[in-house]
């Protein structure tokens, strides 16, 4: 195992209300991302961080944001959430390697639904 | 726009016959791919990856090839065995994505008994 945990892997919560899942890693990873879920879609990269304090954005990053202050942790955050961001989402780590190689390594996955 | 397609979404193989999975992608700058396997109400795990200085690239029962000319790679499972059936997302990445990861719809693998 990768060394990932996920918290909360399930929530159920109503719209417009602040959601925020969270990412812990005890594989000192520099790379920390946040996928999406949904059928027909795959898997869409919401963030990612390349270290403390340092994050990115992914394709679909609009209604959501992100926080990293240390290394192991990496905190996704809804502020308003919306029915149409009920999915499952995936925390997956990545270590620097000196090529440009270098696979992900998932969580178990937070499945959160929006009433 | 997806840069990286799988256009079955689901396939059936008979228990010891070749399963052959397919993806496809846009962007020529992607150098480095990958392929995921996924139960349900678990995470991705990772499967194999090709570089793209290569054609081939074997690990057991799984091999990857990639034709970069039609920006096509396949995953073939031989042989195949129940416990391959799963959801197989291919994933890549570019000189010009940085960090970024693209991955595939996925396709659902039933191996038959």
């Amino acid at each position: 195992d990768a060394g990932i945990t996920q918290s909360p892997r399930h929530k159920v919560t109503e719209t417009g209300t602040p959601v925020t899942l969270r990412c812990h890693q005890t594989e000192n990873h520099r790379y920390m991302y946040w996928y999406r879920q949904d059928p027909g879609h795959g898997l869409r990269l919401i963030h990612y961080s390349y270290g403390v304090k340092d994050t990115d954005k992914g394709e679909v990053s609009d209604g959501y944001s992100v926080s990293r202050s240390k290394t192991e942790d990496f905190l996704l955050t809804l502020e308003s959430a919306t029915s149409s961001q009920t999915s499952v989402y995936f925390c997956a780590i990545r270590g620097s390697t000196g090529t440009n190689t270098g696979e992900l390594f998932f969580g178990e996955g937070s499945r959160l639904t929006v009433l | 726009d997806q840069q990286v397609k799988q256009n079955s979404p689901s396939l059936s193989v008979q228990e010891g016959r070749i399963s052959i999975l397919n993806c496809d992608y846009t962007n020529s700058m992607f150098d480095y791919f990958l392929w995921y396997k996924k139960y349900p109400a678990e995470g991705p795990t990772f499967l194999i990856s090709i570089s793209s200085i290569k054609d081939k690239n074997e690990d057991g029962r799984f091999t990857v090839f990639l034709n970069k000319s039609a920006k096509h790679l396949s995953l073939h499972i031989v042989p195949s065995q129940p416990g391959d059936s799963a959801v197989y997302f291919c994933a890549a990445r570019g000189r010009n994505t940085g960090n970024q990861f693209y991955f595939g719809t996925g396709t659902s693998l039933t191996v038959i008994p």
